[in-house]
């Protein structure tokens, strides 16, 4: 069964530090993964898309890495600011079809 | 700004009531998507159209009924919900098949049913 874990659950920092989040993942065979931001109450944002051959992908203060040997990817924030309080969604495609396994994702708080 | 629209963005609606979910995209998709979420949850799937064709239903209840008149066009008809039906309903589109597989998410309806 296809099955994508993150951690932490919760993370909480102060304005301007940087921050990593895991993401580890059994699916197979592996297609594509992507991180998404979730404000509350809103539908998720793409931030990153990596597939198999990608090793780190930025979206500004956004990096993204996969390690696809062991099957582990971080999403890493740079001098963070308040604005990216919101849950942090780990989604992985398998290469069989076009249903993602998602996350249970990663709330970040960012304090002033 | 979402390129999938969803309306509306609130709805509360009583157990007898009838209401219906619409949502709209015009990238050319022809998966569609409905994802029910829960507070503090990751999205569950809930129906998976492709080429306008249910695909997939995750075992949904009846009282959920999903439609897709057109390819731009994905609906949720909503008849004698639960309480616990109340949750935010997220629309999602994506190419079926030979690229990266991204989903765009709407920004979802907030549904309460009292």
């Amino acid at each position: 069964k296809n099955q994508v874990e993150q951690s932490p659950q919760s993370l909480i920092i102060l304005e301007g530090k940087n921050c990593t989040l895991q993401c580890n993942y059994t699916v197979s065979p592996f297609s594509n993964l992507r991180w998404y931001k979730q404000d509350t109450g809103r539908g998720p944002v793409s931030l990153t898309i990596m597939t198999f051959s990608e090793n780190t992908k930025s979206n500004g203060r956004y990096t993204a890495t996969l390690d696809a040997d062991t099957k582990q990817s971080s999403l890493h924030i740079t001098a963070s600011q308040l604005s990216d309080s919101a849950s942090y969604i780990c989604v992985v495609s398998d290469g069989g079809s076009y249903i993602p396994t998602f996350g249970r994702g990663t709330s970040l708080i960012v304090h002033p | 700004d979402t390129e999938v629209t969803q309306t509306p963005k609130h709805l509360v609606m009583g157990m007898t009531n009838k209401k219906s979910l619409k949502c709209e995209q015009h990238m050319g998709h022809r998966a569609m998507y409905w994802y029910k979420q829960k507070a503090k949850k990751p999205p569950e799937l809930m129906f998976v159209y492709s080429y306008e064709k249910l695909s997939i239903n995750e075992s949904v209840p009846s009282r959920f009924s999903p439609e897709c008149p057109n390819s731009s066009l994905l609906n949720l008809h909503l008849h004698a919900l639960q309480p616990e039906d109340s949750a935010l309903y997220l629309c999602a589109s994506s190419q079926v098949r030979g690229n990266t597989g991204e989903l765009f998410f709407g920004e979802g309806s907030r549904l309460t049913v009292l």
